[in-house]
């Protein structure tokens, strides 16, 4: 049982390059989950999703992409990266119900020069 | 739109002593969890203590024990008999029944000295 699992931990991008962030779950969660953290900002959610096939946004999506195609697995896309997407990112998952905890992976730190 | 408010960006503590992290929200829901997680230098997020909003019992994990005021919409974090392990960011956390976001705090950066 490996839990939440996230590729690569690190990467460097030039502005206008696209990515994929990776994401993947073993636990069979229905909730999945992308945030990103900033220095004085804590953990801001960009997309989640309850389901497969279902996503939506969260407080900072603009620039990024996603789709829930399996419940293993939920994919961040970013476009045309931006010197403001340099970040730490972190995906979760839980089993649906507001009061289940959350997993979380252990993030991939993203500079784009 | 829910928000949590963690105003106190860093603190320190003895080892051995008692501290208390502070956290405010605000919401017009009724039905919703509050959490608390820390983040060690690690960077793992790791999940310290959760608490129903319907129940008025303040939850505890052993050395961990929250104040839940639900009138005020304080929910503070007491870290008892503080060690060395303690040292972490530590992030208070909301999250609605209905919608099923985890919206977080800015965060509290604990330093515990020997």
């Amino acid at each position: 049982n490996a839990g939440v699992t996230q590729t690569p931990k690190f990467q460097v991008l030039k502005t206008g390059q696209s990515m994929t962030l990776q994401c993947a779950q073993d636990m069979n969660h229905e909730y999945m989950s992308w945030y990103r953290q900033d220095p004085g900002m804590g953990l801001r959610l960009i997309h989640y999703s309850v389901g497969a096939g279902i996503t939506d946004q969260g407080e900072v999506p603009n620039g990024y992409n996603v789709s829930r195609s399996t419940t293993e697995d939920f994919p961040l896309r970013l476009l045309s990266a931006a010197p403001s997407q340099t970040s730490v990112y972190f995906c979760a998952s839980s089993h649906r119900g507001g009061g289940s905890e959350q997993y979380f992976g252990p993030g991939t730190r993203l500079t784009v020069t | 739109a829910q928000t949590v408010t963690q105003s106190q960006p860093e603190m320190s503590v003895q080892e051995a002593e008692t501290v208390t992290l502070s956290c405010t929200y605000d919401t017009s829901e009724n039905n919703y969890y509050l959490f608390w997680y820390k983040q060690p230098p690690s960077r793992q997020m790791i999940l310290v203590i959760r608490q129903e909003a319907y129940k008025q019992q303040n939850a505890t994990e052993n050395r961990f024990s929250v104040n839940f005021q639900k009138a005020a919409k304080s929910f503070s974090l007491k870290i008892s008999d503080s060690q060395l392990g303690d040292t972490a960011m530590y992030f208070c956390a909301f999250i609605s029944s209905n919608t099923g976001k985890l919206i977080f705090g800015q965060g509290t950066t604990l330093q515990v000295k020997p």
